[in-house]
Parts: C-alpha cells; structure tokens; sequence
C-alpha cells in the first residue's frame, strides 16, 4: 500500500518569513494529492490540492509543488501570518478507490 | 451545503460501556471515511465505504470496533465494550466519486473513556 512520509515534524519561522513542508509518497499509481490545515480542535479543512497531471499549483500565498519522478511534494508558505499556526497534512489518493494516505502532520508555529 | 455532520461532539464514558458515534455525510457524496486521531498515531483510516458497502475495514483495531452504514445518509461506528485506549478524536469524512475529489471532514467526535 501507500506509504506518505512528511518533515518537519515541527517548525517554528518568523511571522513574514517563509515556511516549506516536504512529503514523498511510495505509490506511483498516486494521482492526486490534497494538503489539510488542522487548528487546534478543530477539523482537518483542505487548503490545496494538486494532480499529478500539473508541476505547481499556487493560491495567493500557498503553493504546492509535485515531481513525479522523484514521488515527492512540498508546500510551501510565503509571507507567513501568525494565524497559519497549525498542524498542516499532505495526503496522497489512488484515483480508483478514493483512498488517502496521510503523512504524519507538521505542527507551524509561526512567532510574531 | 451543511458539510458532515457528527454526533455526539463529546462523550465521556466509562469503561466498558458501549459507544455508538454517528455520522450523516453531504448529500450525494459515495465514499464515507471513519478516521481515529490521537497524539502518538495520527490521522488513522479504521474503515471507508462507497455506495453504503464496507470496502476496507483492515484498520479497524480489533473485534469491539464495527462500522454501519444503513443508508446513503447515515453510517454509525460503535465500540463494545470501551477501553481506556479508545480515548481519541474520532472524524467522519466523505467524498464523491466523480473523479478524484478532496474529503471533507465532519467536527468530529471527543471520546473520552474513563
């Protein structure tokens, strides 16, 4: 089955600094790959997504990155506010049965 | 569009009690996930459904864990009896089979056994 590994497990950055969160996935049948912001309490909510059809995806200040290739993704975070503070998870799904992959969540702390 | 919908939001049991969480996903919406989160494990699939029929339930931890679901509307995840361990964050998740789409998480549940 599908194995997601994701780092840093925490990261601490300075509030406009920027932030990157790097994942890799084991299954090459992956084709679609969604990354969740979870706030304390709260439920995982989709942030963006990304197939394995485009290179980069971005949503004003949140972008993801896919290489193939390399079975690896990242998101990265620009100019970074103290209310991105969160536990952020990359996922990978094999189309056919809608099955997701977690990684392992990296916990954001940005410091204002 | 009222999103996954989760009850109870807390429930505070004791051991050995029987637990019954319940989960109503969007309308439309075939795939039906029940997740497990805790602090040492993560994000954890006990069981998904697609058209009301269980497909994978090899994350479900052991015999006193089952997972229903009825109709297109409703699906419930009971343990019996509770253990202390089975204290956990328990979310509801569904999708729609059109292609790949992202799930959306329900509130979740708070089960806390004492």
């Amino acid at each position: 089955g599908e194995n997601v590994e994701q780092h840093p497990s925490t990261l601490s950055v300075q509030e406009g600094d920027s932030a990157v969160i790097k994942c890799t996935y084991s299954d090459s049948a992956s084709n679609y790959f969604p990354w969740y912001k979870q706030e304390l309490g709260k439920r995982p909510q989709l942030i963006i997504d990304i197939r394995s059809n485009v290179g980069e995806k971005k949503d004003q200040r949140i972008a993801v990155t896919l290489n193939k290739t390399a079975k690896h993704f990242s998101l990265h975070i620009t100019e970074t506010q103290p209310e991105d503070s969160a536990v952020y998870f990359c996922a990978a799904t094999s189309g056919g049965y809608q099955k997701v992959t977690f990684g392992t969540g990296t916990k954001l702390q940005v410091i204002p | 569009d009222a999103g996954v919908i989760q009850s109870p939001r807390h429930e505070v049991t004791e051991m050995g009690q029987e637990v019954t969480l319940r989960c109503k996903p969007i309308s439309g919406h075939d795939y039906l996930f029940w997740y497990r989160q805790t602090m040492m494990r993560g994000l954890e699939l006990l069981i998904y459904f697609n058209n009301n029929v269980p497909i994978d339930d090899s994350g479900m931890p052991e015999d006193r864990f089952s997972a229903k679901m009825p109709n297109a509307s409703f699906s419930t995840l009971k343990i019996q009896p509770s253990e202390p361990r089975d204290s956990a964050v328990y979310f509801c998740a569904s999708t729609s089979d059109r292609a790949v789409q992202p799930q959306h998480f329900g509130d979740g549940t708070r089960l806390s056994i004492l």
